[in-house]
C-alpha cells in the first residue's frame, strides 16, 4: 500500500522548459494539494482539489497549473519553468476538513 | 487571514533534555490544529492533533494543549531522543476551508 507517490523525486530543468509532476493516490481521498516548501517560509498552497474534474487556486498558484481527469491523479504543471520555482513539491491528500493529511515523499526541483 | 506563527530555529538540545517548541495561530472560528514532522529525505507525517478548545492531542511521548484563550498550540516532550531530531511545523485547518495552513518549520536537533 503506497499511500502517495510522487514522480519524478528530482528534476533539473532549464529555464522555459516545461514539465509535469504526477501525484497518485492509492487511498481514495476526495481531497488533495500541491505544496510548495521554501527554506524558512514552511509549506505555501499552490493548488487543490475537491473531487475528480475539481480543481481551485492556493495560496501561490502564479506559473502552475493543474488537472484531475481521475480520482487517483492530480497532476502540476509548469508552463515555462522559472529559477524563483526551485523548490520541493509536495502532494497530499486527505478526505475532507479538518482531518489528517498525508504527504508524498516529495519532488526536489532545481530551475537553471 | 488565517495563519501560524512558530518559534524561530535551529533548536538543539542534549539527549534526555525537555522540549518545548511554541506556536501561535490566528484564524476565525474554531480551527483544527496540528502538529507534522519531517524527517530527513521524508514527506509530512502526522504527529498529533487536536480539534476543539482543551482538547490535548499526544503520540509518542509528545502533547499538545488546544489553548483557544492564548491562540497557542505549544509541542512539549519530556525527555527527547536522537531519534526525534526533525523538522517540526504546526499547522491549522480553518474553519469551513478545504486546506491547511502551515507555520515555517522548526529544526530540531538532539545530540547524543
Amino acid at each position: 500500500n503506497a499511500g502517495v507517490t510522487q514522480t519524478p523525486k528530482f528534476r533539473v530543468l532549464k529555464t522555459g522548459q516545461s514539465m509535469t509532476l504526477l501525484c497518485a493516490q492509492d487511498m481514495n481521498h476526495e481531497y488533495m494539494y500541491w505544496y510548495r516548501q521554501d527554506p524558512g517560509m514552511g509549506l505555501r498552497l499552490i493548488h487543490y482539489s475537491v473531487g475528480e474534474g475539481t480543481t481551485a487556486k492556493g495560496e501561490v498558484p502564479d506559473g502552475y497549473n493543474v488537472s484531475r481527469l481521475k480520482k487517483q491523479n492530480f497532476l502540476l504543471g509548469l508552463e515555462s519553468a522559472a529559477p524563483s520555482q526551485t523548490s520541493v513539491y509536495f502532494c497530499a491528500i486527505s478526505t475532507g476538513l479538518k482531518t489528517e493529511a498525508f504527504f508524498g515523499q516529495g519532488t526536489r526541483l532545481t530551475v537553471v | 487571514g488565517d495563519s501560524v506563527t512558530q518559534m524561530e530555529g535551529p533548536v538543539t538540545l542534549s539527549e534526555e533534555a525537555f522540549l518545548t517548541i511554541n506556536c501561535t495561530y490566528t484564524a476565525t472560528g474554531y480551527p483544527s490544529l496540528f502538529w507534522y514532522v519531517q524527517y530527513p529525505g521524508e514527506g509530512l507525517q502526522l504527529l498529533l492533533k487536536a480539534t476543539k478548545a482543551d482538547d490535548k492531542g499526544s503520540n509518542k511521548g509528545f502533547e499538545a494543549t488546544y489553548r483557544k484563550e492564548t491562540t497557542s498550540f505549544h509541542l512539549e516532550k519530556g525527555s527527547v531522543q536522537v531519534s526525534d531530531s526533525a523538522v517540526y511545523f504546526c499547522a491549522l485547518s480553518p474553519t469551513g476551508a478545504q486546506k491547511l495552513v502551515f507555520g515555517q518549520g522548526t529544526r530540531l536537533t538532539i545530540n547524543p
